[in-house]
């Protein structure tokens, strides 16, 4: 049972250099997202997406593109990496609940990315 | 805007002391609150929730109620162990798509 499944783990990337994040779910899940988490910051939501073809900003989307072509993948994609966006990304999805928001998220194991 | 507060770490305790992690909350209309625990190099995994007021969560032993008068959802545990070692996060899901996380408290339990 694979879940959310994200890659790569790790990556060091140049300022300025371009890369994509992938996530993939098995779980027939509608709703997925993206978060970064800094220290002391907790998690902050970049990108969401209810279902294939639509997506939407969350809190922190500046520098950050996302699309939803599948009910399975939702990628994303750092155009020009700035060291600002070091840190650690987390993909999570969760089933639409009938258009309520009571259900838990299930979370990869995340994504640690270092802009130099 | 709706947001989560939870107390600084970390916490340092030892085994078999007792738990407390504050959390509350601000939002407009009824809101699921929920903790997740995450294990060091792991991401997330949900521990507990409660969908409404005077809900309580249990899991694990660790318990939390959802307070509307107090906008409180503090986590607790009578006796933890050595591998409850993590960090904590409170967590607010109103009627829209967002889930709001705290900032995360760290916890050690020395043996």
């Amino acid at each position: 049972n694979a879940g959310v499944t994200q890659t790569p783990k790790f990556q060091v990337l140049k300022t300025g250099q371009s890369m994509t994040l992938q996530c993939a779910q098995d779980m027939n899940h509608e709703y997925m997202s993206w978060y970064r988490q800094d220290p002391g910051m907790g998690l902050r939501l970049i990108h969401y997406s209810v279902g294939a073809g639509i997506t939407d900003q969350g809190e922190v989307p500046n520098g950050y593109n996302v699309s939803r072509s599948t009910t399975e993948d939702f990628p994303l994609r750092l155009l020009s990496a700035a060291p600002s966006q070091t840190s650690v990304y987390f993909c999570a999805s969760r089933s639409s609940g009938g258009g309520t928001n009571t259900g838990e998220l299930f979370f990869g194991e995340g994504s640690r990315l270092t802009v130099l | 805007g709706d947001s989560v507060t939870q107390m600084e770490g970390p916490v340092t305790l030892s085994e078999e002391a007792f738990l407390t992690i504050n959390c509350t909350y601000t939002a407009t209309g009824y809101p699921s609150l929920f903790w997740y625990v995450q294990y060091p190099g792991e991401g997330l995994q949900l521990l507990l929730k409660a969908t409404k007021a005077d809900d309580k969560g249990s899991n694990k032993g660790f318990e939390a109620t959802y307070r509307k008068e107090t906008t409180s959802f503090h986590l607790e545990k009578g006796s933890v162990q050595v591998s409850d070692s993590a960090v904590y996060f409170c967590a607010l899901a109103t009627g829209g798509f967002k889930t709001i996380f705290g900032a995360g408290t760290r916890l050690f339990v020395k043996a």
